[in-house]
């Protein structure tokens, strides 16, 4: 079965540079999440988006932007890189709609190194 | 808020063990509630669910009993394979509102053969 596909597995920027991390979400799942998750820490929501429109938002920082675009998928852009943004950025999927309360499927994630 | 408390780790087994890992919850309302497991390197998957009170969710022989009356979603298996080493998060899924899940701290769970 598909599953959520995220790209790059591994990005290093350095400070102050630009990441964008792509997420493509299983096929008819209508709901997209960020998570981050920092070394030995537990995944914090960042931000979600129903039918490619914000629906919520967690603890994103505001150099933090991310849209889902015609097709479902969804970008997350950092900017101003930080040492601190050095992370493990989890994208998942669900369907919402419809009155389906699905699971969150996770991606394997990318994994971020800021130098 | 809705939140998870999890039992700290790391857990250190032997074999065959048997295995209890304490989630507890609080949140507004009847959530639902999963256990993610985390392989080293990996992202994270879904080991098993309950959606409402007295459910049992179960999977590759982990069970977890959605208990509303402590508010605990305990994961328990009755002898654990080396294989089974890896990091396990409790989580609740908020109803009708947000469906983003609010995650434990996380165990780290460590089998030796």
């Amino acid at each position: 079965a598909a599953g959520v596909i995220q790209s790059p597995r591994h990005l290093i920027k350095e400070k102050r540079e630009t990441a964008t991390l792509k997420c493509y979400p299983i096929p008819r799942h209508d709901t997209v999440y960020w998570y981050q998750q920092g070394p030995g820490q537990d995944p914090q929501f960042l931000i979600s988006f129903y039918e490619k429109m914000q629906s919520d938002k967690g603890s994103i920082p505001d150099r933090f932007s991310a849209q889902q675009f015609s097709d479902y998928h969804s970008e997350l852009n950092m900017s101003s890189l930080e040492l601190g943004d050095s992370a493990l950025y989890f994208c998942a999927s669900s369907l919402v709609g419809q009155g389906a309360n699905s699971p969150l499927h996770f991606g394997n994630g990318t994994r971020l190194t800021v130098t | 808020g809705d939140s998870v408390t999890q039992m700290e780790g790391p857990v250190t087994l032997s074999e065959e063990a048997f295995l209890t890992i304490n989630c507890t919850y609080t949140a507004t309302g009847y959530p639902s509630l999963f256990w993610y497991v985390q392989y080293p390197g990996e992202g994270l998957q879904l080991l098993l669910k309950a959606t409402k009170a007295d459910d049992k969710g179960s999977n590759k022989g982990f069970e977890a009993t959605y208990r509303k009356e402590t508010t605990s979603f305990h994961l328990e298996k009755g002898s654990v394979q080396v294989s089974d080493s890896a990091v396990y998060f409790c989580a609740l899924q908020p109803r009708g509102g947000s469906e983003k899940l609010v995650f434990g701290k996380g165990t780290k769970l460590t089998v030796n053969p």
